[in-house]
């Protein structure tokens, strides 16, 4: 079974600084990953998608890896902002299913 | 441009009183998704339309019951909403099935009085 982890829970940061949220997974075979924003009490805005064949994907100030033998993924904040301030959730899609399977989600407060 | 629009945002039923939410996409996916979304969890599947075909997920309360009546709407009804009902229900759609990035709408908040 699936299982995808999201490591730290929450995290605070000074504005400025650059961070990585992590996401593990414990099966290999997936069809693709994706990153979501999520602010309190809002919908999930998508933020970066990488297929399993793909090694990296950026928008901005955001770049998201796939390392699908380690069962691992990053995604790279650069210069925070307190803008950047939410929940960030990865997904994964098995290539057998088509359902998401998430992550709890990082907590994310950059401090002014 | 909103791309999946819910309405309403708050929705504030009664217990027992059924309650209906809605969900629009401008995108012409074929994927129309229902999940429910309690505080600091992850979402959760509850069904989903490819076209017209019907999807319920196997832990899915029948209490929960969708229509799509064509490709842009999508509803989702609660037929005696509980107490245990009240979350944020997130309309999502995907071109395809497999594999499809996900765009999500802003959630409707329903509370059960």
């Amino acid at each position: 079974k699936q299982e995808v982890t999201q490591i730290p829970a929450a995290l605070s940061v000074p504005e400025g600084e650059n961070l990585v949220l992590n996401c593990s997974f414990t099966d290999s075979a997936i069809y693709n990953l994706q990153w979501f924003r999520q602010d309190p009490g809002k919908g999930l805005t998508s933020l970066l998608l990488i297929q399993s064949s793909q090694r990296e994907q950026t928008s901005g100030r955001l770049n998201a890896s796939l390392d699908k033998s380690s069962g691992r993924s990053t995604l790279y904040i650069a210069a925070s902002q307190p803008g950047d301030s939410a929940t960030y959730l990865c997904a994964v899609i098995l290539d057998s299913n088509y359902q998401l399977i998430w992550g709890a989600g990082t907590k994310l407060i950059i401090k002014p | 441009d909103a791309m999946v629009i819910q309405n309403p945002r708050y929705q504030v039923t009664q217990f027992g009183k059924p309650v209906t939410l809605s969900c629009s996409q401008t995108l012409n996916h074929n994927v129309m998704y229902w999940y429910q979304q309690k505080s600091s969890q992850a979402p959760k599947l509850l069904f989903h339309y490819y076209d017209k075909d019907f999807n319920n997920e196997a832990d899915t309360p029948d209490n929960f019951q969708s229509r799509r009546p064509n490709t842009s709407f999508c509803f989702l009804d609660i037929r005696s909403p509980g107490l245990g009902d009240a979350a944020m229900y997130l309309c999502a759609t995907s071109r395809v099935a497999r594999g499809s990035e996900q765009y999500f709408g802003p959630g409707t908040r329903l509370t059960v009085t």
